[in-house]
C-alpha cells in the first residue's frame, strides 16, 4: 500500500493567488513526521516545511503552511500569494516508525505551474 | 556553501563500468541517506548510514550496489557493472539527528550508455 498519496499530477494557479496541494498518508504509528519538498526544474530538492504528529498547531514557514488533519490523515500544503518562482514539482513525504527509523517515504509529486 | 554537497552533478558511464557517487553532509550532520529518483517518480529510499555504520540498507539492491560513510571523508554510493536501468538521479540527504528534517544535495544524474 502507498504510504503517501498525492492525487494531483498537475495544478495551475494564477500569480498572487493561493493554492492547496493535497497529500494523504497511511500509517498505523502514533509518532510520525510529515514533510514537503520543492523540486524546481533545475533538479535540486528544497526542504519547505515539517509537521510532527504531536504538534497541535499547523506548521507555517513564510508563505507555506501545512493544513494538518490528523483524523483524515491529510497534510495539505498551502502556498499563499503564489509567485512565478513557485513553479516546480512538490513532494510530500513521511517518516514513521515502520520497519526502520529515519527513511522518508515520498509521494509521486504534484507539478505546480504559476501563470502571470 | 554549507549545504549537502554531491559530486559529480552529472556522470556518464558505459554498461559494465563502475559508478562512484560522493556526498559530503552538512556541517554537524552525522546521518546520511541515499535516495534514487526515476523519471516522473518520487524519491525511493536506498540506504541510511551513520559514521562508519550502515543503519538500514533495505532499499538498496542486493547486487552491485554498496554504500559507505567512513570516519573521514564523504559518503560513497558505489554501483558496480552498471546497466541501463541504473540511469536515474541519485540524491543524498543529511540530518543532524534521525528525527530532524533531512536536507538534500543537488543530486547526481547518472546516465548509462
Amino acid at each position: 500500500a502507498q504510504k503517501i498519496t498525492q492525487t494531483q499530477p498537475g495544478m495551475f494557479v494564477q500569480e498572487k493567488e493561493a493554492v492547496t496541494l493535497d497529500c494523504t498518508y497511511d500509517t498505523s504509528d502514533q509518532s510520525y513526521g510529515l514533510f514537503w519538498y520543492k523540486q524546481p526544474s533545475s533538479g535540486e530538492m528544497i526542504f519547505l516545511i515539517y509537521q510532527g504528529s504531536y504538534d497541535e498547531q499547523n506548521a507555517t514557514e513564510g508563505r507555506y503552511s501545512l493544513n494538518f488533519q490528523k483524523a483524515r490523515k491529510s497534510a495539505n500544503l498551502v502556498i499563499s500569494a503564489s509567485q512565478l518562482g513557485d513553479s516546480a514539482m512538490y513532494f510530500c513525504a513521511m517518516r514513521d516508525r515502520g520497519s526502520t527509523l529515519g527513511r522518508l517515504y515520498f509521494g509521486r509529486g504534484t507539478q505546480l505551474t504559476v501563470w502571470p | 556553501n554549507a549545504g549537502v554537497m554531491q559530486n559529480p552533478r552529472h556522470l556518464v558511464r558505459r554498461r559494465g563500468q563502475e559508478a562512484r557517487l560522493r556526498c559530503s553532509p552538512m556541517k554537524g550532520h552525522s546521518h546520511v541517506y541515499w535516495y534514487r529518483q526515476l523519471p516522473e517518480e518520487g524519491l525511493k529510499f536506498m540506504v541510511y548510514l551513520q559514521k562508519e555504520n550502515i543503519i538500514d540498507e533495505s532499499g538498496m539492491p542486493k547486487e552491485r550496489f554498496s554504500a559507505e560513510f567512513p570516519k573521514e571523508g564523504p559518503s560513497i554510493l558505489r554501483i558496480q557493472q552498471v546497466v541501463r536501468g541504473d540511469s536515474a538521479a541519485y540524491f543524498c540527504a543529511s540530518s543532524r539527528d534521525r528525527d530532524e528534517p533531512q536536507h538534500f544535495g543537488d543530486g547526481t544524474r547518472l546516465s548509462i550508455l
